[in-house]
């Protein structure tokens, strides 16, 4: 079973802060990717990396950036935190050959204030 | 406006029951098809993929795609109450397969 773990579990934040949200996989999957979830949306795709270095646009980039700085990690910045963002965050990662299921984290909920 | 749209919002069946999910996009592009489930407190987890035409069993779960009307169904034979969850329909495009479009989701629930 792929494993993949997200912290913190639960964050709040200031608007205006900064806020990182960490992802680690063990799977040695190249793709990682990162969602919101809220309430009549599903899973909304933010940013997402087909390895170490690179990182793409989602859907809804606006507000975040991410680093990619190994295969394992995958980060998610707020850099300025506003009370729209209060989200519960999960990371993904999925292996980019025959389909590429992706493996979700556990989830970070995030209330900024 | 959401590429994937999902229906109905919530199903409540018996327990021993048919549950039937459904699925739809406006985005003939999407060639990929997958169905998530989502227990309280927990990640998305995948149920199966679909890529062509017709329908792929696996245990209890059978999903039907039909590209020609984008339609996509989940059917849940024997429904248990471990199966009451979130049931997230997902779609891909053939050229950016790893990037998934979600639909908002269908809340199955499932009595004992």
């Amino acid at each position: 079973e792929a494993a993949v773990t997200q912290s913190p579990r639960n964050k709040v934040a200031v608007t205006g802060g900064k806020v990182t949200l960490s992802c680690n996989q063990t799977n040695n999957h190249n793709n990682m990717y990162w969602y919101r979830q809220d309430t009549g949306h599903g899973l909304r795709l933010i940013h997402y990396s087909y390895g170490a270095g690179s990182t793409e646009k989602g859907d809804i980039p606006d507000g975040y950036k991410a680093s990619r700085p190994s295969q394992e990690n995958f980060s998610l910045i707020l850099e300025l935190a506003t009370p729209s963002q209060t989200s519960v965050y999960f990371c993904a990662s999925g292996d980019a050959a025959g389909g590429d299921t992706q493996y979700f984290g556990p989830g970070t909920r995030l209330l900024v204030l | 406006q959401q590429k994937v749209q999902q229906s109905p919002e919530s199903l409540s069946v018996p327990e021993g029951g048919m549950a039937s999910l459904n699925c739809t996009s406006s985005d003939r592009n999407f060639q990929y098809f997958w169905w998530y489930r989502q227990h309280s407190g927990e990640g998305p987890k995948a149920l199966m993929s679909i890529f062509s035409d017709g329908d792929k069993k696996e245990g209890r779960f059978t999903a039907h795609l039909n590209k020609a009307s984008l339609h996509v169904s989940l059917h849940i034979r024997d429904s248990q109450p471990s199966d009451s969850a979130l049931y997230f329909c997902a779609a891909s495009e053939q050229s950016n397969y790893n990037v998934l479009y979600f639909g908002s989701g269908t809340k199955l629930t499932v009595e004992p």
